[in-house]
């Protein structure tokens, strides 16, 4: 099966910028999106198609994907952005697969 | 607005049945693939089973032969029929809508307790 890996946390000061790494077999040759889900919420879509933002995502949050790894940025985080953050790809043997999971903390 | 509304969700029996329903508001819903996701309380996001436009279904492993996905599209709706219920199965079960190779719009949720 395909499995998507995802640091368990990340720390980040208010204003700083916040990488979250998802790391897969050839990632790099697949779509990545990566949603946003704050405490007692449903999952929001922040970033599709490894780079590109839904409608309504502020410009600071941005993707890549190259290699085995695909990373979220959020550039000048704030407060607000505190949340867990999953990362997900298609695969042909798994499907629709989900990373780990990381809890962005601003401290 | 683009919605979705699940429910259905409730305490089941090791070995029940439950059906969860998703209502589609805001968008033409026969155009979209649709899908269910889970997330056990304080885990992850897990994908669970898909339906496509045309009908094709997609399941996780660990449901098939036990779940049925299926669509009504004259009444905007998607459905879950879940068999011979596990604990494991216990989580909150989100409708979402697939698009450009992603979940654009979920729903809130809907808990499923699988406890004798």
């Amino acid at each position: 099966s395909y499995e998507l890996t995802q640091p368990p946390s990340v720390s980040v000061s208010p204003g700083q910028t916040a990488s979250i790494t998802c790391s897969g077999d050839k990632l790099g040759n697949k779509y990545a999106c990566w949603y946003q889900q704050k405490p007692g919420q449903s999952p929001v879509l922040v970033i599709y198609q490894d780079n590109k933002r839904p409608s309504g995502i502020p410009e600071r949050f941005s993707g890549s994907n190259s290699g085995n790894t695909a990373t979220l940025t959020i550039s000048g985080t704030q407060a607000m952005d505190e949340a867990d953050y999953y990362c997900q790809a298609w695969d042909s043997s798994a499907l629709y697969v989900f990373g780990t999971g990381t809890k962005v903390t601003v401290l | 607005e683009v919605q979705l509304v699940e429910s259905g969700g409730g305490l089941v029996q090791p070995g029940g049945s439950l059906r969860l329903s998703c209502a589609a508001s805001g968008f033409t819903f026969s155009s979209y693939d649709m899908h269910w996701v889970r997330q056990p309380t304080g885990k992850g996001l897990e994908w669970v089973s898909g339906v496509g436009t045309a009908g094709d279904t997609y399941y996780q492993v660990s449901v098939k032969g036990r779940f049925t996905i299926s669509r009504e599209n004259a009444k905007h709706s998607l459905y879950l029929q879940m068999n011979s219920l596990r604990a494991g199965d216990t989580a909150v079960y989100y409708c979402a809508r697939f698009s450009d190779d992603s979940f654009d719009i979920w729903g809130q949720g809907t808990m499923v307790t699988v406890s004798s």
